[in-house]
């Protein structure tokens, strides 16, 4: 299938440190994105969207960045707490379909 | 906000058995549901789409007759593994996209934990 598996890349964070974590997408033709955290033995939880028509969203505490020149998306989480360590996702659509990244381990220090 | 729910929340069976996954929209009605898993330390996978009432639509590399998916109702999809081996010890994830909202967002169901003895 599409999105292959890799070990997950992590980030470490110190709490009420920003984070800011970044993905790579494979087609220029996608035209909508969503970032997904995801707990241990949970499924996804959509945090943030982006269409292609826009190159940043906001959110509480966080915000989306869109790059399409270089096919790259980013999440910045401002002032971030114990409560967001997990695992972060990016996804994209197109042709009907989200198929996601490779993913970002997020681990906040106390 | 919309609720997707899966069952069971885990299962453990011998191998060469088949086990049957349950996916349900509570709140909202369905048109498609997709089907994906997940192994350790990795991303979700797409297995397959499906739409109510059509035959599912499988991702390059996934087997129809191991992964049998039906959507009978705009609430209900299944995701049938037959004769499970080890090697299919995984997360299943479904998620749900409603027909009568934006269209956009997919709603995902908390996951099924499968283990193959």
């Amino acid at each position: 299938g599409e999105s292959v598996g890799l070990h997950l890349p992590t980030l470490s964070v110190q709490e009420g440190d920003n984070s800011i974590i970044n993905c790579a997408y494979s087609n220029s033709a996608s035209d909508y994105f969503i970032w997904y955290k995801q707990e241990s033995g949970k499924g996804p939880q959509f945090i943030i969207d982006i269409r292609s028509n826009m190159d940043k969203r906001q959110g509480q505490r966080v915000t989306v960045l869109l790059n399409k020149t270089v096919k790259h998306l980013s999440l910045q989480i401002a002032a971030t707490q114990p409560g967001d360590s997990a695992v972060y996702f990016c996804a994209e659509k197109g042709g009907g379909k989200l198929i996601f990244g490779q993913g970002t381990e997020l681990s906040v220090k106390p | 906000g919309a609720v997707v729910s899966q069952h069971p929340s885990w299962v453990i069976c011998k191998s060469g058995t088949s086990v049957k996954i349950e996916c349900r929209s509570l709140d909202f009605q369905a048109t498609t549901m997709f089907w994906y898993r997940q192994f350790p330390k990795q991303s979700l996978m797409l297995m397959a789409t499906s739409n109510e009432g059509s035959k599912a639509t499988y991702e390059q590399g996934v087997e129809k007759d191991k992964f049998l998916i039906n959507h009978a109702s705009l609430t209900l999809s299944t995701l049938t593994v037959t004769s499970a081996h080890p090697e299919d010890s995984s997360f299943y994830i479904c998620s749900a996209r409603s027909s009568g909202r934006a269209g956009e967002t997919q709603y995902f169901g908390p996951g099924t934990r499968l283990l193959v003895l």
